[in-house]
């Protein structure tokens, strides 16, 4: 059973400052890494995807990838009250068969409060 | 780009009947679209995984001839909740991945189902 954890949270920052999200993942051979945003009651939003180990920078959000320890984790910096959102880690392999199926952490709560 | 849309956003609906929600990528093809479901303040669901032309693959305790899918085209896939219950009221979000760029999917905005 593959797994991704995420810690629940609420984790709570002052706007302006960096968010970390941190996300671990069980299977060794994983190749695709997704964080996507969740605001109540909406859908899920694709933020960033990263598929080789290091640091990816789009505007003040920045994925890191270490595979050796099987984490990722996604900072944003300057918060912002509007990025106060459940944000989900999705982790892809290559499935039996050939097809790639994504698995979801449970989502950590982001509070940013002004 | 990478739009997906739902219709309908939200449906009520009484115990016993049957509810479709389709699924349509509007800027690009989509050879695989999911299907999730997602309970209040809880994690997605995986529920299958609909590839065009072939049939759905569901995942561990998803009832397939209760959750029927069809993904007849590369810009469709509809998923029919047959004989609903009121423990099948869920939100239920579909995705797409685009056939001709990279891993990454694309979610629609949702469909809210109600059954009394």
């Amino acid at each position: 059973q593959k797994e991704v954890e995420q810690n629940s949270g609420p984790l709570s920052v002052p706007e302006g400052a960096i968010a970390s999200l941190n996300c671990t993942y069980s299977d060794r051979v994983s190749q695709s890494f997704f964080w996507y945003r969740q605001y109540s009651g909406k859908s899920p939003e694709l933020i960033m995807s990263i598929y080789s180990n290091g640091d990816k920078e789009d505007g003040r959000f920045t994925a890191q990838l270490n595979k050796a320890s099987q984490y990722v984790s996604l900072l944003i910096r300057d918060s912002q009250p509007s990025d106060s959102a459940t944000y989900l880690c999705a982790v892809e392999g290559i499935e039996s068969g050939g097809s790639y199926i994504p698995t979801f952490g449970r989502g950590t709560s982001l509070i940013v409060h002004p | 780009g990478a739009v997906v849309s739902q219709h309908p956003s939200r449906v009520i609906c009484k115990s016993g009947t049957s509810v479709k929600i389709e699924c349509r990528s509007l800027d690009f093809q989509a050879t695989t679209m999911f299907w999730y479901r997602q309970f209040p303040k809880q994690s997605l669901m995986l529920m299958a995984t609909s590839n065009e032309g072939s049939k759905a693959t569901y995942e561990q305790g998803v009832e397939k001839d209760k959750f029927l899918i069809n993904h007849a085209s590369l810009t469709l896939s509809t998923l029919t909740v047959t004989s609903a219950h009121p423990e099948d009221s869920s939100f239920y979000i579909c995705s797409a991945r685009n056939s001709g760029g990279s891993y990454e999917q694309y979610f629609g905005p949702g469909t809210r189902l109600t059954v009394t």
